[in-house]
């Protein structure tokens, strides 16, 4: 299987900071690479496909780079919604995996 | 719009099997394949299987193959998952997800929307 890590495991940041979030697959993924945003107690919103697109409706402070194996995932200007951790899916083979997640947190 | 919304809360004792359900609603049910992801308590997101409601054919992660049956019901649009020979390990949220796009290609895909998912507790 591949194997998605992302880092930092979590970060604190203040409101109007500009935030990345890394992720790296353990074999080229093409841009096959989405990333989510999940909030306590509620389920993974999409955010990001196909490593840079986003998602209808998603703010534009929010954009993702890369291919191959590595991928970045910017928040600029972080705002107080924006608390939550993120995760990072490839999409290559049938069987998806995700990274362990980033929980951003209030400084 | 496209929801997917998901059977209530379940508490099994370790074992037993446990079936759940996932509604869809809002577009063609068997346009888009399912995918079934569980969460256990603090941790990440973790595939179970999935399941294409038009052929009805489903493919299990290695970990579930011997315990997992996902099946469908094209008449109420519900997919269902169940998960037999439960552990206590197997306390999690399970969640359904939609897969985009619409097509049969095993790669370049994502997950949109999801269900609001299904607590199953497995405890003596």
């Amino acid at each position: 299987d591949i194997q998605m890590t992302q880092s930092p495991p979590s970060l604190s940041a203040s409101a109007g900071d500009r935030v990345t979030i890394t992720c790296r697959a353990s074999q080229s993924i093409n841009n096959y690479l989405n990333w989510y945003q999940q909030k306590p107690g509620k389920a993974p919103k999409l955010l990001i496909y196909a490593a840079s697109s986003l998602q209808s409706g998603v703010p534009s402070r929010f954009s993702g780079s890369g291919s191959g194996r590595d991928f970045t995932l910017t928040i600029t200007s972080l705002q107080p919604e924006d608390f939550a951790t993120y995760y990072c899916q490839h999409s290559y083979s049938i069987s998806p995996t995700f990274g362990q997640g980033t929980q951003v947190e209030i400084k | 719009q496209v929801q997917l919304v998901q059977s209530g809360a379940e508490v099994k004792n370790p074992g037993a099997s446990v079936k759940l359900a996932c509604k869809a609603s809002g577009y063609t049910f068997t346009s888009y394949s399912l995918y079934w992801v569980r969460q256990a308590p603090g941790q990440g997101l973790e595939w179970v299987g999935m399941i294409d409601p038009n052929r009805g054919s489903a493919s299990y992660a290695q970990k579930f193959q011997a315990r997992v049956t996902m099946t469908r019901d094209s008449s109420t649009s519900t997919v269902y998952m169940e998960l037999s020979s439960l552990r206590s390990d197997d306390t999690a949220v399970y969640y359904c997800a939609r897969k985009l796009p619409n097509n049969y290609s095993n790669s370049w895909y994502w997950f949109d929307p999801w269900g609001q998912g299904t607590l199953v507790t497995v405890s003596s």
